[in-house]
């Protein structure tokens, strides 16, 4: 399997509070994802990195900022978490080749469960 | 924006076969994946389609129709153990992996 953690697991905080989640893989992919999950929206991808310092944001990135300073960690930051963003959140790692436009798929970590109250 | 819809839920005997379609409405795509996610758990890799037509990978096949918008996941033989959310994805040109709402299959003995 490939090499993608998720740190912490779980977490509680209360609203206002800076939140930072962490995603670390050893498989020196240059993509890094984070998704957020919540029952009937599916998978709804934050931020998105394409290597080193380079980051772009994605259809729900308003109150999360990211950070890629090494290949193998990306940064989630809640400046200051909102009830909202209780959530379960997935970091995922992809490669992608450039033969028939051929992906090798994305590997999602084990996700972490944030509630905030 | 790529809207992707497939069945909130499903229900299938043990043994028997169940097909999950996707619809999509997008102007260009680089392939489409299907996912499973257990309960709980992170998604797993199940297949990805570029071109049209049929990809098996044993009990799982998947089919993509560019020209008409439309994917499925075909589960064959079904097992107490494929009882899953299942999850359509499209990846973009520039690698964005959008997702579908999901499909909820129980399987009942």
């Amino acid at each position: 399997d490939a090499g993608i953690t998720q740190s912490p697991r779980h977490k509680v905080t209360e609203t206002g509070t800076p939140v930072t989640l962490r995603c670390h893989q050893t498989e020196n992919h240059r993509y890094m994802y984070w998704y957020r999950q919540d029952p009937g929206h599916g998978l709804r991808l934050i931020h998105y990195s394409y290597g080193v310092k380079d980051t772009d944001k994605g259809e729900v990135s308003d109150g999360y900022s990211v950070s890629r300073s090494k290949t193998e960690d990306f940064l989630l930051t809640l400046e200051s978490a909102t009830s909202s963003q209780t959530s379960v959140y997935f970091c995922a790692i992809s490669e992608h080749g450039t033969e028939r436009g051929v992906s090798y798929g994305y590997t999602f970590g084990s996700g972490t469960r944030l509630t905030v109250v | 924006g790529q809207n992707i819809d497939q069945p909130t839920e499903m229900t299938a005997t043990e043994g028997a076969i169940v097909q999950i379609n996707c619809t999509y409405q997008t102007s260009g795509f680089n392939g489409l994946f299907w996912y499973q996610q257990h309960a709980g758990e992170a998604p797993t890799f199940l297949s990805y389609n570029v071109l049209d037509g049929l990809e098996e990978k044993g009990r799982f096949s998947s089919f993509l129709s560019r020209s008409k918008g439309y994917s499925y996941l075909l589960l064959k033989e079904l097992q107490m153990k494929d009882s899953a959310s299942y999850l359509c994805a499209l990846l973009s040109n520039d690698y964005k992996l959008s997702f579908g709402a999901g499909t909820t299959v129980t399987v009942r003995a």
